[in-house]
């Protein structure tokens, strides 16, 4: 089993609908959970970040963190074509001798359509 | 301020044949990592440098070696390249205020035939 599982999608959906994309884990060491954007042939970037439980928003978009049920959510409201791209969750760990490593999920891509 | 860039962007490698990725980073951060990306795998670290001077293997270090040339250089090598290891190369970099936030490069796009 994965620590970290995601549906891959594809996902498609009209311009101005709401997207819910969602990651499960299954390691409690996890601290940080964060999204992150990738687009085509580019290197992916951090989206969002979260501590703690509970619900953070930056504009359109707003990650959720549920650690007791090990389920992490990420909601784009009003979404434009601008939005397609593949999303990856990400869990953080610390590494022995500092750093800390990411876990990913393996992304799920999004289409927002006209 | 360039963030982090990888060369080269292409590289196509017969069997068996070695080959350097360089990676740097100009935002003065202590640790680099090493991932490859491949269809329904996700990232996967292969190796990471949690300072200048140390190096230690990730997730998917068989085939593969690493150098810490500087506090701006990590560079990949494959040294007998197989055809398991065509995939997307990704470095990152971190050490900013927020140390759970990976600075990502373009990536490096690897066939092995």
């Amino acid at each position: 089993q994965k620590e970290v599982e995601q549906d891959p999608g594809p996902l498609s959906v009209p311009e101005g609908a709401i997207v819910s994309l969602n990651c499960t884990y299954s390691n409690s060491a996890f601290q940080y959970f964060m999204w992150y954007r990738q687009y085509s042939r580019k290197g992916p970037e951090l989206l969002m970040y979260t501590y703690s439980s509970g619900n953070k928003e930056d504009g359109r978009f707003t990650a959720q963190v549920d650690k007791s049920s090990k389920y992490i959510s990420l909601f784009i409201r009003d979404s434009q074509p601008s939005d397609s791209a593949t999303y990856l969750c990400a869990m953080s760990a610390e590494l022995t001798g500092g750093g800390n490593k990411l876990t990913f999920g393996t992304g799920t891509q999004l289409k927002v359509e006209l | 301020n360039a963030g982090v860039t990888q060369t080269p962007k292409f590289q196509v490698l017969k069997t068996g044949q070695s080959m350097t990725l360089q990676c740097a980073q100009d935002m003065n951060h202590n640790s680099m990592y090493w991932y490859r990306q491949d269809p329904g795998m996700g990232l996967r670290l292969i190796y990471y440098s949690a300072s200048e001077g140390t190096t230690d293997k990730g997730e998917v270090p068989n085939g593969y070696n690493v150098s810490r040339l500087n506090k701006r250089e990590f560079s990949l090598r494959l040294e007998s390249a197989a055809p398991s290891q065509t995939s997307v190369y990704f470095c990152a970099s971190t050490g900013g205020t927020n140390l759970y936030e990976q600075y990502f490069g373009p990536g490096t796009r690897l066939t092995v035939t």
